[in-house]
């Protein structure tokens, strides 16, 4: 186990909707990564947080948005969901901003129906 | 063209067969290169790092090729518990920027 968590494990919601996944890094790593997979696909980077700020973005719209907080956990939070957010959510953290080890969390399943 | 390619597969072999897949990337600038493991609904899990020189892990086989933007793995001695998704990856930028392809599928069978 990698010591990332994430919840919940799968999520249900309708297009439209809000939504808010929480991730809880490994003990004493700064940065925390996201990751949207959709089925059959790798790995998109959505962005990343080091230090409770923002440092780094993938091609993903504004209603991707996300926190980072003191104790170095984070949300991803989505806006005005679309079908096509259908996906699993990771999240991996690492010890360091430019350090390559990057520990994924087991995922958030999400369907928007 | 995407970043990072790969055959989707799926690879289909008995035990005790030597399997490679390759990978191609789009960025000559990329510096770190990864093969990841994903396993049906679970997270990928880091199974190798990529360098020049080549490295080895028991028996599994990575080869970088930087001239020809070319990545390899190679698996040998397969087991049944080889059968999982094999991703390449490259790291990208000065940050911790995973850029990762679309996955081979291996399915080892008795």
């Amino acid at each position: 186990e990698t010591g990332v968590t994430q919840s919940p494990t799968h999520l249900i919601k309708t297009r439209g909707q809000q939504v808010t996944l929480r991730c809880s890094s490994q003990s004493g790593h700064n940065t925390v990564s996201w990751y949207q997979q959709a089925l059959g696909q790798g790995p998109q980077f959505i962005f990343q947080y080091y230090r409770e700020e923002e440092n780094g973005r993938g091609n993903f719209p504004p209603r991707f948005s996300g926190l980072q907080f003191p104790n170095y956990s984070s949300e991803l939070n989505v806006n005005a969901l679309e079908l096509d957010d259908s996906a699993l959510y990771l999240c991996a953290s690492s010890l360091k901003r430019e350090g390559y080890e990057q520990y994924f969390g087991p995922g958030t399943r999400l369907t928007v129906t | 063209r995407k970043e990072v390619e790969q055959d989707p597969g799926p690879f289909n072999v008995p035990e005790g067969a030597t399997v490679a897949f390759n990978c191609t990337y789009s960025n000559s600038a990329s510096q770190s290169f990864f093969w990841y493991r994903q396993d049906c609904r679970k997270e990928p899990k880091l199974l190798m790092s990529v360098y020049s020189s080549g490295n080895e892990d028991g028996r599994f086989t990575a080869q970088l090729n930087r001239a020809s933007q070319y990545i390899s793995l190679l698996i040998r001695d397969s087991k049944l518990s080889d059968s999982a998704t094999y991703l390449c990856v490259v790291l990208s930028g000065g940050y911790n920027k995973l850029i990762f392809g679309a996955g081979t599928r291996l399915a080892v069978h008795p």
